[in-house]
């Protein structure tokens, strides 16, 4: 059975720390890893990844895949308050049904000031 | 542009009666979601739509029926509510260049009591 497995799943910082969320995946077919921060509400998307070892960079925030052991790690760096939100991490696979994602169960991170 | 919007925000519904969740989004996405994420257990796909006249089911759609007679819009019909429903749901829509990459509405809590 596919699945996702996102570690850990909630930790709080103090701002200013680095903090690196894991996502690992067992799905058929691989097609892509996106990343996306749910606050609240609806979830935002972060990066897509299809590629290994390519790092995908926006800001503070970088994410790396490696298709060969699995998995992909998203950090955050110099993290600030605003970066309180759950994580969320989503694997695509090509297998049967092929609109569909398979969701991880989210990092929850808290930064206090 | 507005992207994806769902109505209501919030809703509580008793035991076997009916309501349609309205989502639409202004991005002209052929491909449109409906996800239901409760507590603990990451974001189910319900039903999704490849465009216009097209639904197909996704992982958990028993309790609930969609059509698509727009691009614009997607909405999910509940026929007899149940405690099980009760859920936070959302609507998503991408291009058919890049599916994976949902933009998602602000979501609907549904309380059936």
């Amino acid at each position: 059975e596919d699945k996702v497995v996102q570690s850990p799943l909630s930790l709080v910082v103090h701002e200013g720390d680095t903090v690196t969320l894991n996502c690992s995946y067992e799905v058929t077919n691989f097609r892509s890893l996106l990343w996306y921060k749910q606050e609240k509400k609806a979830p935002t998307f972060l990066f897509m990844l299809t590629s290994s070892g390519i790092e995908k960079k926006s800001g503070r925030l970088s994410s790396i895949l490696d298709k060969k052991e699995l998995f992909s790690i998203l950090n955050i760096t110099a993290t600030q308050t605003g970066d309180s939100a759950v994580y969320l991490c989503a694997v695509g696979s090509n297998a049967g049904n092929n609109r569909k994602l398979i969701w991880g169960l989210g990092t929850s991170l808290g930064v206090n000031p | 542009n507005a992207g994806v919007t769902q109505t209501p925000k919030f809703r509580i519904l008793k035991i076997g009666q009916s309501m349609t969740l309205q989502c639409a989004q202004d991005m002209n996405h052929n491909y449109m979601y409906w996800y239901r994420q409760d507590p603990g257990m990451g974001l189910k796909l319900i039903y999704y739509s490849v465009g216009a006249g097209i639904t197909d089911k996704g992982e958990v759609p028993n309790g609930y029926n969609v059509s698509r007679s727009t691009t614009e819009d997607f909405p999910l019909r509940l026929e007899l509510a149940a405690p099980s429903q009760t859920s936070v749901y959302f609507c998503a829509s991408s291009k058919p260049s890049a599916t994976d990459t949902q933009y998602f509405g602000p979501g609907t809590r549904l309380t059936v009591l």
